[in-house]
């Protein structure tokens, strides 16, 4: 069973602090994403990696940076928070298979308010 | 612009009655749908998926039906039970690319 481990789980930050959401899986898969959860919008993807030391643009980066120093490890960066970046954000992993599949592994969600 | 559509955006039936949730895409080249399924404070996971040189895939009591032409898809769940509750979003992968888009869910009640 794919495990994937975000933290925090819940995160308070105040408009212009710096936020970092982190993401660890520990089977080995290729490629990780950072997806955020609004009510009415789903999932829409923020960045993603296909390995260590690589970070792509998805749908909606303005305003976030990504980081993937290892095949583990994956983080979501928020240099200067804004209110509009409260949510919910998923981190996912899959493999060249996982992802031929379409099957990802998600975390358990980390939940972020900016005050 | 939304790449998948899902309707409706909620959904209640009665226990031992069909669930249909259903799904459109703008892009012909999605060539694989799987749908998630989520419950309250957990993350996403994969229920069900299916190709486009399919139309119909079941899995237990759990079926997609899938029009090319139409680039519409649906979910059907078949003597629904209070523990399918939860949210279930569609999404579409195009060939050799390997990201997701996923649409906005629809919530399923299921009355007991």
């Amino acid at each position: 069973e794919a495990a994937v481990t975000q933290s925090p789980r819940n995160k308070v930050a105040v408009t212009g602090g710096k936020v970092t959401l982190s993401c660890n899986q520990t089977n080995n898969h290729n490629n990780m994403y950072w997806y955020r959860q609004d009510t009415g919008h789903g999932l829409r993807l923020i960045h993603y990696s296909y390995g260590a030391g690589s970070t792509e643009k998805g749908d909606i980066p303005d305003g976030y940076k990504a980081s993937r120093p290892s095949q583990e490890n994956f983080s979501l960066i928020l240099e200067l928070a804004t209110p509009s970046q409260t949510s919910v954000y998923f981190c996912a992993s899959g493999d060249t298979q996982g992802a031929n599949t379409g099957q990802l592994y998600f975390g358990e969600g980390s939940k972020l308010t900016v005050l | 612009q939304q790449q998948v559509r899902q309707s409706p955006q909620s959904l209640t039936v009665w226990e031992g009655e069909t669930a249909i949730l259903n799904c459109s895409y703008e892009d012909s080249t999605f060539n694989y749908f799987p749908w998630y399924q989520q419950f309250p404070g957990e993350g996403p996971a994969l229920l069900i998926s299916i190709r486009s040189v399919s139309d119909k895939k079941e899995d237990g009591r759990f079926t997609i039906f899938f029009n090319k032409r139409e680039k519409k898809l649906s979910l059907h769940i078949t003597d629904s039970q209070p523990g399918d509750s939860a949210t279930y979003f569609c999404a579409a992968r195009m060939s050799n690319y390997n990201v997701l888009y996923f649409g906005s869910g629809t919530k399923l009640t299921v009355e007991p």
